[in-house]
């Protein structure tokens, strides 16, 4: 079956715009998590969604939003980028029950200008 | 508050030695513990993990890893490291209750032929 889809693959703004990232899951999966992910850094968890509702996030501002629809596809918001934002943002689907296995997408390269 | 710690920002080993990358945890209760890897190119993918029960858990590309509750440590061996091991670690503990990973910043490993 299918991976986990990310788009778009890069993205380029300048500061103060914003931007919307979208993940696809695998099919079956209700769980999607967000990650951004700079050098020196490791992943940072950003947020966490469960059948629409959000279970959990991270420490960032609220700048950065999330949302998850329907069918298990989640979009996250980042509003009034700042330089800091460049990251690579990673997506990742699970099955939501204990055995929480992570299938990551290949990311959304975000660069702010 | 909830921790790991990756004490090796790189490491470089010759092929064919042996391999251990360190990872401590700090958690209420023993979480779930996992080790994923991110190769160029080809995103992170789950190495192995661990729940309960035996504390030497095998993974694939035949990487193992040691829980020792006395020391909230988690870390990932191999026996002989084969240039296509070169890739970052992470260690990523995940505490049930909180839905919601905590990424260790990671360990580069570099081969040398």
């Amino acid at each position: 079956k299918a991976g986990v889809t990310q788009t778009p693959r890069y993205l380029i703004k300048t500061r103060g715009q914003q931007v919307t990232l979208s993940c696809s899951p695998i099919s079956g999966h209700r769980s999607v998590s967000w990650y951004q992910q700079t050098p020196g850094q490791g992943l940072q968890f950003l947020f966490e969604y469960f059948s629409e509702t959000q279970r959990n996030k991270g420490n960032f501002p609220g700048r950065f939003s999330g949302r998850q629809f329907s069918n298990s596809r989640s979009e996250m918001n980042v509003s009034t980028l700042e330089l800091g934002d460049s990251a690579l943002y990673l997506c990742a689907s699970s099955s939501g029950t204990v055995d929480e296995k992570l299938f990551f997408g290949s990311g959304t390269q975000l660069s702010v200008l | 508050a909830q921790s790991v710690t990756q004490p090796d920002i790189h490491i470089t080993v010759s092929e064919g030695a042996s391999l251990e990358l360190r990872c401590n945890y700090s958690y209420g209760a023993t979480p779930y513990l996992f080790w994923y890897v991110q190769s160029p190119g080809q995103g992170l993918q789950l190495l192995l993990k661990y729940f309960s029960g035996d504390t030497l858990v095998q993974g694939i590309k035949g990487f193992e890893a040691e829980f020792k509750r006395s020391q909230s440590s988690f870390n990932l061996r191999k026996p002989s490291v084969h240039w296509s091991d070169a890739a970052e670690y992470f260690c990523a503990p995940f505490g049930w209750g909180t839905y919601k990973y905590i990424f260790g910043t990671g360990t580069r490993l570099k081969v040398l032929a």
